[in-house]
């Protein structure tokens, strides 16, 4: 079946740093990826997402890449701000629903914290 | 943006009892609903995908009787988990796809924190 695997967190930085968070998956067929991002005591809200291989997901300075070679769909931040403490999850969307729409299928999420 | 809300936000009960979670979608129209339940830092797990005017589907593994779905309008999914137990103790998430987008995109709630004593 469907997987994602996310590296384990937390991940702490100082402010301004280089962000990646890796994430690989296991799918049939060619999913949508996704990365969601949740603040605390928030729900989850989308960040960025790619459809196809090749695709560059980016918003708010985050981007990924969806890498159909290697799996992979991670992501990075080149400055990151206290602002940005979160749990990042990325995500794929594979077979369809009844009804429309189709199933996310989740890692496990990753903590990061930004310290000034 | 599309924004989905959840009520209520927190619930404490006593075993045994029911306790009913209502996801609403409000400036959009979902015909599809995703009820998750998410664990200490653990991911989302899907438990059934509700469907407008018909019966939820429910995930393997996932009691349907246990967590009974309604989805009644275009813009309300409820989820009753019926004689909780403490092992039912958990965040509730329930996301909505916006009908009118066409995009595969699921808007989520702020999730449901329920603790069985």
């Amino acid at each position: 079946g469907d997987s994602v695997t996310q590296m384990e967190g937390p991940v702490t930085l100082s402010e301004e740093a280089f962000l990646t968070i890796n994430c690989t998956y296991t799918a049939t067929g060619y999913p949508s990826l996704f990365w969601y991002v949740q603040y605390p005591g928030e729900g989850l809200q989308l960040l960025l997402k790619a459809t196809k291989a090749d695709d560059k997901g980016s918003n708010k300075g985050f981007e990924a890449t969806y890498r159909k070679e290697t799996t992979s769909f991670h992501l990075e931040k080149g400055s990151v701000q206290v602002s940005d403490s979160a749990v990042y999850f990325c995500a794929l969307s594979g077979k369809r629903v009844t009804g429309g729409g189709n199933k996310l299928t989740f890692g496990t999420g990753t903590q990061l914290k930004v310290e000034l | 943006g599309a924004v989905v809300s959840q009520h209520p936000s927190r619930v404490i009960c006593k075993s045994g009892t029911s306790v009913k979670i209502e996801c609403r979608s409000l400036d959009f129209q979902a015909t599809t609903m995703f009820w998750y339940r998410q664990f200490p830092k653990q991911s989302l797990m899907l438990m059934a995908t509700s469907n407008e005017g018909s019966k939820a589907t429910y995930e393997q593994g996932v009691e349907k009787d246990k967590f009974l779905i309604n989805h009644a309008s275009l813009t309300l999914s409820t989820l009753t988990v019926t004689s909780a137990h403490p092992e039912d103790s958990s965040f509730y998430i329930c996301s909505a796809r916006d009908l009118a987008s066409g995009q595969e995109t699921q808007y989520f709630g702020p999730g449901t924190r329920l603790l069985v004593l």
